[in-house]
């Protein structure tokens, strides 16, 4: 079974640009979520999808979007760019069952000059 | 608010010893305890998970971690260090249960020396 595909792996944008990534969960996974991971913030809960609809939200500001298709692939915006956005964005996907375990794709890098 | 601490950003071990990789956890509600491993670019990997099952946990590639409620640990260890297990090790919590809303602690980069 394939694992959580992210594309794409590398990403270089400009301040005041917007980006779009996309995560392709395991087959059979509904549940879609999203992290930022930063040398300086660590971890950090973006939000999750399930079935299309947005069900958790971290603390982000508005700039930072994500939708669900009905095929379970999601994507994340990121609008007006700013230098601090720089990080591995990391999506994980699950069969949101009880105890079913996150499945983390190997991240997007997105550098922000 | 649940939250993770996990002490230190870097542990040096030599390969054969004893892995201790530490985690206190702070939580209103019985907590959903993780640990995730990474290695260099890659994702996160599930190493094991406490969901009040049982206290000791034992997980992947020898790992196991043991659930203290009246210390609020669940450090993560391993008898015999192997190069392989050199990475970055993360704790996490989540209050609901549900995987996908985790809270992850700053990380700890295992070093192993041959």
């Amino acid at each position: 079974k394939a694992g959580v595909t992210q594309t794409p792996r590398y990403l270089i944008k400009t301040r005041g640009q917007q980006v779009t990534l996309s995560c392709s969960p395991i087959s059979g996974h509904r549940s879609v979520s999203w992290y930022q991971q930063t040398p300086g913030q660590g971890l950090q809960f973006l939000f999750e999808y399930f079935s299309e609809t947005q069900r958790n939200k971290g603390n982000f500001p508005g700039r930072f979007s994500g939708r669900q298709f009905s095929n379970s692939r999601s994507e994340m915006n990121v609008s007006t760019l700013e230098l601090g956005d720089s990080a591995l964005y990391l999506c994980a996907s699950s069969l949101d069952t009880y105890n079913s375990p996150l499945h983390f794709g190997n991240g997007t890098r997105l550098t922000v000059t | 608010a649940q939250s993770v601490t996990q002490l230190g950003s870097h542990v040096s071990v030599s390969e054969g010893a004893l892995v201790l990789l530490r985690c206190n956890y702070s939580s209103s509600v019985p907590p959903y305890l993780f640990w995730y491993v990474q290695y260099p670019n890659q994702g996160l990997q599930l190493l094991l998970k406490y969901t009040s099952a049982a206290t000791l946990v034992k997980g992947i590639n020898g790992f196991e971690a043991e659930f203290k409620k009246s210390e609020t640990s669940f450090h993560l260890t391993k008898p015999s260090a192997h190069m392989s297990d050199a990475a970055e090790y993360f704790c996490a919590v989540s209050k609901t249960g549900a995987n996908s809303k985790l809270t992850f602690g700053k990380g700890i980069t295992l070093s192993v020396r041959p």
